[in-house]
């Protein structure tokens, strides 16, 4: 049963740290998208790649966030530095163009 | 530009009740519309989905019919079960694209 993972599941960490959080799209897909959830703003796309080019990040703070894709079995989102506003659910999800997106479980992350 | 609109929430049924989650779409072109659930802790997984007027997508006893005239894309169900409580996202992709734009999400509570 094809799957996304993501890691890690759980992140805590202190304001001005880097944090990395890694996802592995299911096999063959070719776009990516991180989204980041949270009560107050829902789900915002934050970045998505085709084929590994990054095709619109601008949903992304560009001082503090970047995304990545070193191959094609697996996308970085970094964030330095980390703050406490952006703690919040990080999903990743893949899919075939023109095709339904899966999500993964999802990076709970904390900025204290 | 595109938006979905979704009724706040939580929704509170008893089992076997009638379940309506209204949502209504803003588009330029023809979108394909989504239902996505999310269930406590994991990632948002893909319920239905309907690409034209008048396709009506269908899953797991969930309905909801693309009615282009209203713009609109009611999520139903005719006898909800304590499994189904979780929150129950709308969502659009323009032509050619696969970038979702989701509502806020509607919270589906049901109780025995």
């Amino acid at each position: 049963d094809a799957r996304v993972t993501q890691t890690p599941r759980h992140k805590v960490t202190e304001m001005g740290q880097e944090v990395t959080m890694r996802c592995q799209p299911i096999l063959g897909h070719n776009t990516v998208f991180w989204y980041r959830q949270t009560m107050m703003q829902g789900l915002e796309l934050l970045a998505y790649f085709r084929n590994r080019a990054p095709l619109d990040d601008s949903g992304m703070p560009k001082d503090r966030f970047s995304a990545e894709m070193p191959d094609a079995t697996l996308a970085t989102l970094k964030i330095q530095p980390s703050e406490p506003r952006d703690s919040a659910v990080y999903f990743c999800a893949s899919g075939l163009s023109y095709n339904e997106q899966f999500f993964g479980p999802g990076t709970r992350l904390t900025v204290l | 530009g595109n938006s979905v609109t979704q009724m706040e929430g939580p929704v509170t049924l008893s089992e076997e009740a009638f379940l309506t989650i209204n949502c209504t779409y803003t588009a330029t072109g023809y979108p394909s519309l989504f239902w996505y659930v999310q269930y406590p802790g994991e990632g948002l997984q893909l319920l239905l989905k309907a690409t034209k007027a008048d396709d009506k997508g269908s899953n797991k006893g969930f309905e909801a019919t693309y009615r282009k005239e209203t713009t609109s894309f009611h999520l139903e169900k005719g006898s909800v079960q304590v499994s189904d409580s979780a929150v129950y996202f709308c969502a659009l992709t323009n032509t050619g694209f696969q970038k979702l734009v989701f509502g806020t999400g509607t919270r589906l509570l049901v109780s025995p």
